[in-house]
């Protein structure tokens, strides 16, 4: 089994000010991991992916995300965010063995103040 | 190339009424999966399809929930008999490689029973 754990429903933050969602997930084999992000009224947009290799994965707008193993963590991380960066972000986990069905996150909202 | 289609974008139905909802995967995309999302949760998973092989429907919430695939193609997603708890943003997502699991989302339909 799967599951994952998004610990912040919410996440106020000011303009250019860095920021870190966080993600934690639980699986009994290899994983492969993602974050999507949804801006309002629209479907959910990929922003980066972990598979294999680097365990710092670099995305779009400016996002990364650092897969580490031992606290089975996929944290997302911007050094500085900017107004459209608002949206909400999912965290989901995928892997071998069947697990063919992704499972995500409740999601974080992500709210940039001016 | 297009992306992931869904329609209608909006659904309005009375309780008691069927619905039918179109899911358009990306051409050459074998899995396609249907997903709900309802205000201030995750997705919920409702049913997986990869190539002509039968539907995982592990994620169906009742009977009255129904989705076929024709030609590996085209989904839809049937509610009978809709109930108020039906509300929801039904999104649909399509896939290259079922182990990889990179989604690509539809926009999602929007619907209210009233």
């Amino acid at each position: 089994a799967q599951s994952v754990t998004q610990l912040d429903s919410q996440v106020p933050v000011f303009e250019e000010a860095p920021v870190e969602l966080r993600c934690n997930y639980s699986s009994s084999v290899s994983v492969y991991l993602f974050w999507y992000v949804q801006y309002p009224n629209q479907g959910l947009q990929l922003l980066l992916k972990y598979l294999s290799g680097s365990t710092l994965v670099k995305g779009i707008n400016g996002f990364e995300a650092e897969f580490n193993k031992s606290q089975t963590s996929f944290h997302l991380r911007k050094p500085s965010v900017h107004i459209s960066d608002t949206a909400e972000y999912f965290c989901a986990v995928s892997g071998g063995r069947g697990s063919y069905i992704p499972t995500f996150g409740r999601g974080t909202s992500l709210i940039v103040h001016p | 190339g297009a992306g992931v289609s869904q329609s209608p974008s909006n659904k309005v139905t009375e309780k008691g009424k069927d619905v039918e909802l179109r899911c358009d995967p990306i051409s050459g995309h074998t899995a396609l999966y249907w997903y709900r999302q309802s205000l201030g949760q995750g997705l919920e998973f409702l049913i997986y399809f990869q190539g002509n092989s039968a539907p995982d429907k592990s994620g169906l919430p009742s009977d009255r929930f129904s989705a076929e695939r024709t030609g590996g193609s085209v989904s839809t997603l049937t509610i009978q008999r809709t109930q108020q708890e039906d509300s929801a943003v039904y999104l649909c997502a399509s896939s290259l490689d079922r182990v990889l699991n990179e989604q690509f989302f539809g926009p999602g339909t929007r619907l209210t029973v009233l």
